[in-house]
This record gives C-alpha cells, structure tokens and sequence, in this order.
C-alpha cells in the first residue's frame, strides 16, 4: 500500500531565508510524487511532480523539490521564501502500477515578514 | 476554458439525510477523484471514476457512492449521514485514469448537524 509522511505540522521562516518542507513515502513500485499549495477556501494547485529523470525537480512559484530515493524522501524547498508563500502545503504519491493519487497530512507554512 | 467546477459549495444536512455533490471537470479531461477533506487535515481519496465506472476505491463504506456521466461529469452520493461526515469535499479531474496532474474544484463545504 502506498503512503506519505509529512513529520512536520507547521514550518516558520523569516522572509528572505531558505524553506524546506518536508516529506518522506512508501511504494511498492515506482513513485510517482507530487506537492501541492492549498490556500484558504480554495482547492489544491498542483506546484512539481516527480516522475523520472533528473532528482531536483522545479515547479511554479519558484520552488522546487529533491527526490532521494535511498531515504525515500521528496522535500520542497525554495531557496528565498515570500510572505505570499504562507499557505499549506501537501506532498502525494502515486504507485506506479495504481491510478489513485495518496496526500499526506499536509504542513503549514508560516512565511514572517 | 472552464476548470474544476463543483457545486453546491456550501450544504447543511441533518443525521440520517442523503447527499449528492456534483462536480464538472476540466474540459479535455476524462477521469474524476473524489477526496475528503476534513479540518486540519490531508484529503483522502474516496473513489475515482473513469468511463463511468467506478476504477478505484479508498477506505470509505458503502454509503458513498458515485457515477460519472457520458459527458465525464460525476456526482458523490453520501446516504445516512453522520456527524463525521462534516467536511470539505474535493473532486479532482484528469487526463486518464493514471492523470500525473490533477486540477480540483474548491469543494463543497457539508456540515452535518
């Protein structure tokens, strides 16, 4: 069965400075990993996926995230974080042989001016 | 070009009652998921619908069901609601059954008193 694991509930950074959000997985086939930006009200909107290929991957609004595969991990980062980046943030997997798509718990990210 | 379009988005309902949630999906895309959302928590996938017919299943009973239409849109049906019912729910749209990027609606709030 697949799954992901986000350890950290809520993440504080100082305007400027570096972010990493956190998340690790279990599949029994090939990953398929995703993050996604929720913010008040809304929907989810789909930031990067992970499919194959190179392990950092970049995806909209200047984040990206890398891929790990020996400590099955898939962390957003994003090297200068903005006030406007507050919002939560979820990290998905897909099992390569399945079609369903598995969030994590998800993980608040408070950007401080 | 249309979204995820999802109504009602908001719906109070008592014990017991039943509920249908309608969702369109983008256009272009064939394949509905439905995810519930409860508050401070990740979505959980409920079922996913492609060429009408119900392809895969989460950890949800039996008093939720669904149907997608010839034209892919796709109602939830909720029977003998309980409390923990309460919740956000999402319909996501994609391209084919194993779609790498969804796109959600914003939900349709149900409070269940």
């Amino acid at each position: 069965a697949q799954s992901v694991a986000q350890p950290e509930d809520q993440v504080n950074v100082a305007e400027g400075n570096p972010l990493t959000v956190k998340c690790t997985y279990s599949v029994s086939g090939n990953p398929y990993l995703f993050w996604y930006v929720q913010y008040p009200n809304r929907g989810l909107q789909f930031l990067l996926k992970y499919i194959t290929g190179d392990n950092l991957v970049k995806g909209s609004y200047g984040f990206e995230a890398e891929f790990n595969k020996s400590q099955t991990s898939f962390h957003l980062k994003k090297p200068s974080a903005l006030v406007s980046d507050s919002a939560l943030y979820f990290c998905a997997v897909r099992d390569s042989s399945a079609s369903k798509i598995i969030f994590g718990s998800g993980t608040r990210l408070s950007i401080r001016p | 070009d249309a979204g995820v379009t999802q109504s009602p988005t908001h719906l109070i309902k008592t014990r017991g009652q039943q509920v249908t949630l309608r969702c369109s999906p983008k256009s272009g895309h064939d394949t509905v998921s439905w995810y519930q959302q409860a508050l401070g928590q990740g979505p959980q996938f409920i079922f996913q619908y492609y060429e009408e017919e119900e392809r895969q299943r989460g950890n949800f009973p039996d008093r939720f069901s669904g149907h997608q239409y010839p034209n892919y849109s796709s109602e939830l049906n909720v029977n003998a609601l309980l409390l923990g019912d309460s919740a956000l729910y999402l319909c996501a749209s994609s391209f084919r059954a194993g779609g790498e990027k969804l796109f959600f609606g914003s939900g349709t709030q149900l409070s269940v008193l």
